[in-house]
């Protein structure tokens, strides 16, 4: 069965740092890129960044870049995401998602598992 | 960046009922567009992929359409599980967008 697992999440005050996790388990996980995607409190989702299996490709949406960089540990099976000068405004339940291909093995962009959620709040 | 939007922002709708939910991309995306589907308190569901590819163990009373800009998901059969809020996703180009969501509520 597929699971992903986030932790990591609390209370931080602005400026501070935070470290997320996404433990994997139930497939290859060295073979899938992955996504991390937001939800502020009673808004929207909002993908935020993406990492390729082997690491090489990555990208970041505008509101994060630079402050946040997302990693991976293909052996220990587990996804980072180190987020920095940290804003009210990240307040937000952080979800990992798996990327999903398609029977051709292309990449969609899509999540198709997705982990519960962990959830930071930005406060002094 | 591609900017998504949803009609209607909210809709009641009846067990049993055909419900049609639109999204469209500032410019094209091609076929890259995906549906979910979310409850309170839990994760996005894949629900379609590429605009029309139903994801594995999603009912069949669901199905996607369209390509371009304009994209359309429809609920044959509206259950009581379908309440929950649809978002749409642009897969095209980074970065990655959602719609603003739709949610479906009971009538």
């Amino acid at each position: 069965e597929v699971q992903l697992v986030e932790s990591g999440g609390g209370l931080v005050q602005p400026g501070g740092s935070l470290r997320l996790s996404c433990a994997a388990s139930g497939f290859i996980f060295s073979s899938f890129d992955m996504h991390w995607i937001r939800q502020a409190p009673g808004k929207g989702l909002e993908w935020i960044s993406y990492i390729s299996s082997s690491g090489t490709t990555i990208y970041y949406g505008d509101s994060v870049k630079g402050r946040f960089t997302i990693s991976r540990d293909n052996a220990g099976n587990a996804l980072y995401l180190q987020m920095n000068s940290l804003r009210a405004e990240d307040t937000a339940v952080y979800f990992c998602a798996r990327e999903k291909y398609d029977s051709n093995d292309y990449s969609t962009g899509g999540g198709d598992y997705w982990g519960q959620g962990t959830l930071v709040t930005v406060s002094s | 960046d591609i900017q998504m939007t949803q009609s209607p922002s909210s809709l009641s709708a009846s067990v049993g009922d055909r419900v049609t939910i639109t999204c469209r991309a500032s410019q094209s995306v091609t076929h890259y567009l995906n549906w979910y589907q979310q409850k309170p308190g839990k994760a996005p569901r894949l629900l379609i992929y590429t605009a029309s590819s139903l994801q594995s163990g999603v009912p069949s009373r669901f199905s996607g359409s369209g390509s371009g800009t304009d994209f359309t998901l429809t609920i044959t059969s509206l259950q009581p599980e379908d309440f929950a809020t649809y978002y749409c996703q642009q897969t095209y180009s980074t970065p990655l967008t959602f719609g603003p969501g739709t949610k479906v509520d009971i009538k």
